[in-house]
């Protein structure tokens, strides 16, 4: 299996600040990189597809980069409503997720 | 637009099968996509479980081969999970989702907690 370490665990900012939050894959696996959001109590939701293709409706602060190994998630210039888990997944061999960052209030 | 909705019990008792219904609504699951089911643990660990294509064919998780069954009533717009012979490590979120076969996956539905106790 293709195994995915996301860092930092826990990011600790304050409204304004901008992040970013970094995934890595075991083995390559091109741009197969997909990042998803999820808030306390509701289901993940889709921000950035094949590491930085950007998806209808999720607000352009969000940006991905990355290939191969090492992808990226930006948030330019965070909001309140941005707190929560942050999960990459990969698609390259079967679907795998990361263990998640999670990102907090200051 | 596309809804995707869980239902099932909430408590299976070790040793049973655990039954899942995802009713979609706002799109057909013969027109196109695979149709995934996908668990989280307590502890936020998310776990691909398989899915079944628009086409009817389907695709599981290795680790899960052997317990797993993923069908469907294209009558009702339903897919449905089968997890046989569940331990308490089945204990979890169950979430059903939209997706372009092995891909990224754009839509999901609210989930359901399901607790695997006697």
């Amino acid at each position: 299996d293709i195994v995915l370490t996301q860092s930092p665990a826990t990011l600790s900012v304050t409204p304004g600040d901008s992040v970013s939050l970094s995934c890595r894959a075991s083995q390559s696996i091109s741009n197969n990189l997909h990042w998803y959001q999820q808030k306390s109590h509701e289901s993940p939701r889709l921000l950035i597809k094949y590491a930085s293709q950007s998806i209808s409706g999720i607000p352009s602060r969000f940006s991905g980069s990355g290939s191969g190994t090492d992808f990226t998630l930006s948030i330019n210039s965070v909001e309140t409503e941005d707190f929560g888990m942050y999960f990459c997944q990969q698609s390259n061999s079967w679907l795998t997720f990361g263990a998640g960052t999670k990102l907090e209030l200051k | 637009d596309v809804q995707l909705q869980e239902s099932g019990p909430d408590l299976v008792k070790p040793s049973q099968s655990l039954s899942l219904t995802c009713t979609v609504t706002g799109y057909s699951i013969t027109s196109g996509y695979s149709w995934h089911w996908i668990r989280q643990f307590p502890g936020n660990k998310l776990e691909w479980m398989g899915y079944i294509h628009y086409s009817g064919s389907t695709n599981y998780n290795p680790s899960l081969k052997s317990r797993i069954s993923i069908t469907r009533d294209t009558s009702k717009n339903q897919f449905f999970l089968q997890l046989n012979s569940v331990t308490t490590e089945d204990t979890a979120t169950y979430y059903c989702a939209r997706g372009l076969g092995l891909r990224d996956l754009n839509y999901w539905g609210q989930g359901t907690s399901v607790t695997v106790s006697s």
